[in-house]
């Protein structure tokens, strides 16, 4: 079984500008999370999707980050403008289970710096 | 709000040690508890799951109980490899709903095995 696919690993861009991440879950698994893990902190979720329905977007900063799901397969995060505190490395996750005692499986992480 | 501490953050060991990580815990409300792995670079992997109403959970060198009571977790080593080197994270669910539901995460413990 494939695992979840991110990309970019690694992405350096400047205050104010934008970035994408993109993340292929695992073939099959209808719920996708997006988590940002600050360095030296527990990932923290921005975005939980039921195959293309939004479950839980409360800690998304709606003002700069956007996702979608729009096939129910793949996803992409978008932040724009970043700033400074965006740097972090953002983790997509799948599983087969909306809630209860699912297990995660996550993907290798997009490495973001914001200089 | 749950919060989930995991103290300490950083832990060395010699090769051969049993040891153990802890972790916090502040709403007993829970529906599980997990335990992950996370290598440098990389996403994380799933150690073991408990629910709320087990007391442990055992895979090979790797035992986690749960105290839901009293907020507490643990997990056990034995015969400590250098090839556990690694942070471990534990996260819990809640039994609400909306983002009570999701997983919180907790800092984690940087595990070093020294040869």
């Amino acid at each position: 079984e494939a695992g979840v696919a991110q990309s970019p690993r690694y992405k350096i861009i400047e205050k104010r500008q934008s970035v994408a991440f993109w993340c292929n879950p695992i073939s099959g698994h209808a719920t996708l999370y997006w988590y940002q893990q600050i360095l030296g902190q527990g990932p923290k979720l921005l975005i939980q999707f039921q195959n293309n329905g939004v479950v839980d977007d409360s800690q998304l900063p709606k003002d700069r980050f956007s996702a979608e799901r729009l096939k129910g397969v793949d996803s992409t995060l978008k932040i724009q403008p970043a700033k400074l505190e965006d740097s972090a490395v953002y983790l997509c996750a799948s599983s087969n289970n909306h809630g209860g005692a699912n297990v995660l499986t996550f993907g290798a992480g997009s490495r973001l710096t914001v200089l | 709000k749950q919060e989930v501490t995991q103290i300490p953050a950083a832990l060395s060991v010699p090769e051969g040690e049993n040891l153990v990580l802890n972790c916090s815990f502040t709403d007993s409300a829970i529906y599980n508890l997990q335990w992950f792995r996370q290598d440098p670079g990389k996403g994380l992997t799933s150690l073991l799951l408990i629910q709320s109403s087990q007391r442990e959970q055992t895979s090979g060198r790797l035992n986690a109980s749960l105290d839901k009571s009293s907020g507490r977790s643990t997990l056990y080593i034995a015969a400590s490899q250098p090839g556990d080197s690694a942070t471990y994270l534990c996260a819990v669910r809640g039994i609400s709903s909306g983002s009570a539901r999701q997983l919180t995460f907790g800092s984690g413990t940087q595990l070093t095995v020294l040869p």
